[in-house]
């Protein structure tokens, strides 16, 4: 069955304390994954496409990294306004897309 | 450019009752998707729509139908409506050419059924 995994559920920094967030998945006939965050009463926003294992996509703090079965998340140096729920969606070859539950992100200034 | 537009933002119907939300997508885009999501959880992929037609179909029953029009907007139909319905809808515009993964998200329909 296919299933995208994101973890940890919720995580509290403080403003500049870095840390990944995870998202692991079993699913057939991938074709790309893709983060996205939510801010409360709102869609979400695109962030990176991830086609490969090996390829990376930058954008201020944020680094999404892929490998052939999770992808990473990455946030340097977070500010308060990084504060959000980040998800995780896979396409698969049939177009058919699977979100993950999201983790939710709190940045203590 | 607007982006992707959602009418309207918060409705509330009776169980029982038919609803139809509406997505106008964002300029140049030629694919729409709907989701469903509920409060702490993640999008749930309800149907995509390209050429007017239903391309792909998540794991929701036939009360949820959906349209789209030549100009490329579309609507989702909920009919008998249930308490479990209750939901934000969210509609997605994106390229066929580039997937459906890379999308724009509207602000979403919160729906409340009672």
């Amino acid at each position: 069955e296919d299933q995208v995994t994101q973890s940890p559920e919720a995580l509290r920094l403080q403003e500049g304390e870095s840390s990944s967030l995870n998202c692991s998945y079993t699913v057939s006939g991938l074709r790309g994954l893709f983060w996205y965050r939510q801010d409360p009463g709102k869609g979400p926003e695109f962030l990176f496409t991830l086609y490969s294992a090996g390829e990376e996509k930058e954008k201020e703090r944020l680094k999404a990294t892929l490998t052939k079965k999770e992808s990473f998340l990455h946030i340097t140096a977070p500010k308060p306004e990084d504060s959000a729920t980040y998800l995780c969606a896979l396409e698969k070859r049939d177009d058919k897309i699977i979100f993950g539950k999201g983790t939710r992100l709190h940045i203590l200034p | 450019d607007a982006g992707v537009t959602q009418s309207p933002t918060h409705l509330i119907k009776t169980r029982g009752q038919q609803v139809t939300l509406r997505c106008s997508p964002k300029s140049g885009h030629d694919t729409v998707s709907w989701y469903q999501q509920a409060l702490g959880q993640g999008p749930q992929f309800i149907f995509q729509y390209y050429e007017e037609e239903e391309r792909q179909r998540g794991n929701f029953p036939d009360r949820f139908s959906g349209h789209q029009f030549p100009n490329y907007s579309s609507e989702l139909n909920v009919n008998a409506l249930l308490l479990g319905d209750s939901a934000l809808y969210l509609c997605a515009s994106s390229l066929a050419l580039r997937g459906a993964g890379e999308a724009f998200f509207g602000q979403g329909t919160r729906l409340t059924v009672v």
